[in-house]
């Protein structure tokens, strides 16, 4: 079992809604959480982090954890075209403090105009 | 703005080749990493180091050595490539300064490594 594991997509999406993107994890004591977006042929940038259970909220992105489900969550509401790129969700292992992700392999995000 | 460079954007070698990647960082961060990035595997952690001289195995360091000599300066040696090498290489640098999320990598373009 991979240690942090998401749907490989492509999820397509109509301009203007809410891209919803998943992510589950294997180790219960992790703590962070980290969303990074990658543009094809680019390299991945930090676009949330989460370390609580609840809601987070920057811009259109919502990063949503629940610790005792495992499972994170990233919400893009209004999608834009630009939006459309590869989702890696990253979770920091309980066992590190140096920041050593471990990466799902991603989900590809297809805006549709 | 954190720049992270990477010498090489494409790479050709010849099976039994000693490769050097070489990544450069101009942020001061003391962390560094090095990352294989293949399609439906995503991001894996070859090597990592939290200081000058100082390098930890990732998950797949089995082919690979790494060099830091100088903080700003974190180099990936393959000394014999394997066509199971081929890839694409990223460089990340972080900080553990406070301000910073943790996880909070800073990424170099990428090599990619092709090994015939």
């Amino acid at each position: 079992q991979k240690e942090v594991e998401q749907n490989s997509g492509p999820l397509s999406v109509p301009e203007g809604a809410i891209a919803s993107l998943n992510c589950t994890y294997s180790d219960r004591g992790s703590q962070s959480f980290f969303w990074y977006r990658q543009y094809s042929g680019k390299s991945p940038e930090l676009i949330m982090f989460i370390y609580s259970n609840g809601d987070k909220e920057d811009g259109r992105f919502t990063a949503q954890l629940n610790k005792a489900s495992q499972y994170v969550s990233l919400l893009i509401r209004d999608s834009q075209p630009s939006d459309s790129a590869t989702y890696l969700c990253a979770v920091n292992p309980p066992t590190d403090s140096w920041g050593k992700l471990q990466f799902g392999a991603g989900t590809q995000v297809v805006v549709t105009p | 703005d954190v720049k992270v460079t990477q010498s090489s954007r494409y790479l050709v070698k010849r099976t039994g080749e000693k490769v050097f990647l070489e990544c450069v960082q101009d942020m001061d961060h003391e962390n560094m990493f090095w990352y294989r990035q293949d399609p439906g595997l995503g991001l894996r952690l070859i090597y990592f180091s939290y200081d000058v001289k100082m390098k930890e195995k990732g998950d797949i360091p089995e082919g690979y050595s790494v060099s830091r000599e100088k903080k700003e300066r974190f180099s990936l040696i393959l000394e014999s490539a394997s066509t199971n090498q081929t890839s694409m290489y990223l460089c990340a640098s972080s900080t553990r300064t406070s301000g910073r999320a943790p996880g909070e990598l800073f990424f170099g373009e990428g090599s990619r490594l092709t090994v015939l």
